[in-house]
């Protein structure tokens, strides 16, 4: 059975860099076509971060690009999220998907989700 | 990039069918098929219910059923019960090989 676990600081300070783990069980990172990340600020809807391609490539939010970086670790079977400077706005639950097998965009495996708080 | 338009809330009473639509442009659901619905109960990460405009996922029941005409997509479901009421969220591949989401509808079960 394919699983996801998000793990983080959970409280994180402004201006600093908040790293999240995903770590996945059931399944072999390097045999998926992609994995991303998501979050949902308190009350509101799903955001899409970025995406993790096989081969390498990354595509983020343009509206969080400068501030991104995911990476993958297979000999860990997990993949991360960095984000930098962060602020209040950048409070949210996390979560990490694994992208659909055979299709494009979508996430059929999710983590539980990592509540990230940005306060001093 | 935008969010895709989605209406804030929909209601249906139990037994009956609801359609929920999910609005964007030409550089996302317009020119692709790379459509996915999500239902999200409180508290819980989002479940796949359809993906690629209209394919259920294994498990998942035929009362959902999705399609898309034109920049909207519409997932239905029919036969209403009680453990629909949730947050449905859509989503779409875009030209920009990014990821877009629906604002989300709050399903409210009468």
């Amino acid at each position: 059975q394919v699983q996801l676990q998000e793990s983080g600081p959970g409280l994180v300070k402004p201006s600093e860099t908040v790293s999240l783990t995903c770590a996945v069980s059931g399944y072999s990172i390097g045999s998926a076509y992609y994995w991303g990340w998501i979050r949902q600020p308190p009350g509101k809807g799903l955001e899409w971060i970025g995406t993790f391609y096989h081969g390498g490539s990354t595509y983020f939010n343009p509206s969080l690009e400068s501030r991104v970086t995911i990476s993958l670790e297979t000999s860990k079977n997990q993949f991360s999220l960095e984000l930098r400077s962060v602020t209040a706005a950048d409070t949210a639950v996390y979560f990490c998907g694994r992208g659909i097998v055979g299709a494009t965009g979508g996430f059929d495996y999710w983590g539980q989700g990592t509540l990230v708080t940005v306060s001093s | 990039q935008s969010a895709l338009t989605q209406p804030a809330s929909v209601s249906g009473s139990p037994g009956q069918s609801i359609t929920i639509s999910c609005t964007g442009s030409s550089s996302d659901i317009g020119g692709y098929n790379y459509i996915s619905w999500y239902q999200q109960h409180p508290g819980k990460a989002p479940k796949l219910m359809i993906f690629d405009v209209s394919k259920r996922p294994s498990g998942v029941s035929n009362r959902f059923s999705a399609s898309k005409s034109g920049n909207t997509a519409s997932l239905t479901i029919s036969g209403l019960q009680a453990e629909d009421e949730a947050d449905y969220y859509c989503s779409s591949y875009t030209s920009s090989s990014t990821v877009i989401f629906g604002g989300g509808t709050k399903l409210t079960v009468l």
